[in-house]
């Protein structure tokens, strides 16, 4: 069954450092999207992506974040000056519409993010 | 505004006992789609059941089962004869078509720990 991966799975990184996490989306799905979870909270919506360019996204998502889809396959989240309360576990999930049947989001293994 | 709330933060059962997890949302959309994840120790985001608006129904599906009621604006998730691997921590979330379309909003989860 196709499902959506991350890597790396534990990224350690100090603070003010740059990070990318990588997601490959499931191959047919259209609309991807990134998470955020701190530890012990609740899944947390911070951007979706479709044709190439952002399409919602939420207060969360400043300017030290960015999306991008390299290539045809990867879609990456890049925190570009990491702060200790971005330490967080990031799920990358995809679609292959935006609504109806086929609307629903799989959610990769996550991505934990710990700034130190 | 879109608004999920699971009042349960935590819930311990007994083995084989039957559990049910409350789910309550706001929104102003008038279609909307509901959700139930399951995040098991692990850390994953597992997908359990998606319900469309203008579908009441309520579903089965093996031990669990779902009470979708529009006029008490509820979602709520039952396990029946719980086991050990029903321990995590169980996510409502709601999408709306005209809001956030792009976007699930999480509930705060509740914990279950099943004992043995």
């Amino acid at each position: 069954e196709p499902e959506v991966t991350q890597t790396p799975s534990h990224q350690v990184t100090q603070m003010g450092q740059e990070v990318i996490l990588r997601c490959v989306p499931i191959s047919n799905h259209l609309y991807f999207y990134w998470y955020r979870q701190i530890l012990g909270q609740k899944v947390e919506f911070l951007v979706s992506f479709y044709n190439n360019e952002i399409s919602e996204k939420s207060e969360i998502f400043d300017d030290q974040f960015s999306v991008e889809r390299p290539d045809g396959s990867n879609f990456t989240l890049k925190i570009r000056s990491t702060k200790l309360e971005d330490s967080a576990m990031y799920f990358c999930a995809s679609s292959e519409a935006r609504t109806g049947a086929l609307s629903e989001q799989y959610f990769g293994p996550g991505t934990r993010l710990t700034v130190t | 505004a879109q608004k999920v709330t699971q009042a349960q933060t935590e819930i311990s059962v007994v083995e084989k006992e039957d559990v049910t997890l409350d789910c309550v949302y706001e929104t102003r959309d008038t279609t909307y789609y509901l959700f139930w994840y399951k995040q098991p120790p692990s850390g994953e985001l597992v997908f359990l059941i998606r319900r469309n608006s203008f579908d009441e129904q309520n579903e089965i599906s093996g031990r669990y089962s779902w009470n979708f009621q529009k006029s008490t604006s509820s979602f709520n998730f039952t396990i029946t004869a719980s086991q050990v691997v029903d321990s995590a921590v169980y996510f409502c979330a709601l999408r709306g078509y005209q809001t956030g379309a792009n976007n699930l909003f999480f509930g705060t989860g509740t914990r279950l720990t099943v004992i043995p």
